[in-house]
C-alpha cells in the first residue's frame, strides 16, 4: 500500500535556526497536505500543494512539492518557541475511490530552545 | 462558527468491552474522517464516510466499525476492547470529495484500555 516517509523523525534547534522536514510518497500524489500539531493539541492544516513543483510561502514557512509528486518539504527560516510542535505531511493519491485516502507521514517533532 | 467536536474527551475502559465514541462535524461539512494517533504509530487511518456512506477504509480490523447519520454526524465503535486499543482517537471533518479537501480535526477521545 501506499506509504509516506517523513523524516527527521525528531529535530532540536536553537531560536533563530532555520528548521526542514521532508516527505517521501512510495507513489504518485495528486496532493499533499502539511499540518501542524501543537502539544497537547489536535493536528491543524496548514497548506495543500497539487501542482508539480509547486512553492508556496506562508510567512517564515516555505513548502515545495516535488517535480514527480512523491515529495515534499516544508522549511522554516528563524524558528520561533512558537514553532513548536510535529507536522505532519499528509498525502492523497488517485483521483477517487478507494485509492483516494489521505495518509500521513510519521510526523517531525521540532522543539525549539530559547 | 463551531468546530469539530468529539466526545467524551477521556475514557477509560477494561478489555473485553465495547466502546462508542461520537463526532459532530463543523456546520455544512459532510464528509468525516477517523484517525487513531498512538506516539509509536503516529496517525493511523481508520475510515471515510460521505452522505451517509463509507468511501474508505483502512487496514484496521472489522472490530473498528463506524457510522454517519444523516445530519453529517458520525460514530466509531470499538468492540472486544484490546489493551493495544490505547489512543488518541482523532476525527476529522471537510466539505466533501473534490471540494476544499483540507481536514478540520477535533479535540479527539483519549482511550485508555486497562
Amino acid at each position: 500500500g501506499q506509504q509516506v516517509m517523513q523524516i527527521p523523525q525528531y529535530q532540536h534547534v536553537q531560536e533563530g535556526e532555520d528548521f526542514t522536514t521532508y516527505c517521501n510518497s512510495s507513489t504518485t500524489l495528486s496532493n499533499i497536505q502539511w499540518y501542524k500539531q501543537r502539544p497537547g493539541g489536535h493536528p491543524v492544516f496548514l497548506i495543500q500543494l497539487v501542482k508539480s513543483g509547486e512553492v508556496k510561502k506562508q510567512k517564515r514557512l516555505t513548502f515545495q512539492f516535488g517535480e514527480a509528486k512523491k515529495n515534499s518539504s516544508l522549511h522554516i527560516t528563524a524558528t520561533q518557541t512558537t514553532d513548536v510542535g510535529t507536522y505532519f505531511c499528509a498525502g492523497r493519491r488517485g483521483s477517487g475511490g478507494s485509492n483516494y485516502k489521505l495518509t500521513f507521514g510519521k510526523g517531525t517533532l521540532l522543539t525549539v530552545n530559547p | 462558527k463551531a468546530g469539530v467536536t468529539q466526545t467524551p474527551r477521556y475514557l477509560i475502559k477494561t478489555r473485553g468491552q465495547q466502546v462508542t465514541l461520537s463526532c459532530s462535524p463543523i456546520s455544512g461539512h459532510r464528509s468525516v474522517s477517523w484517525y487513531q494517533q498512538t506516539p509509536g504509530q503516529g496517525l493511523q487511518f481508520l475510515f471515510e464516510y460521505f452522505s451517509e456512506t463509507q468511501r474508505n477504509k483502512g487496514n484496521f480490523p472489522g472490530r473498528f466499525s463506524g457510522r454517519q447519520f444523516s445530519n453529517s454526524r458520525s460514530e466509531m465503535n470499538v468492540s472486544t476492547l484490546e489493551l493495544g486499543d490505547s489512543a488518541l482517537y482523532l476525527c476529522a471533518s471537510s466539505l466533501g470529495p473534490s471540494r476544499d479537501e483540507k481536514l478540520f480535526f477535533g479535540s479527539g477521545t483519549q482511550l485508555s484500555v486497562l
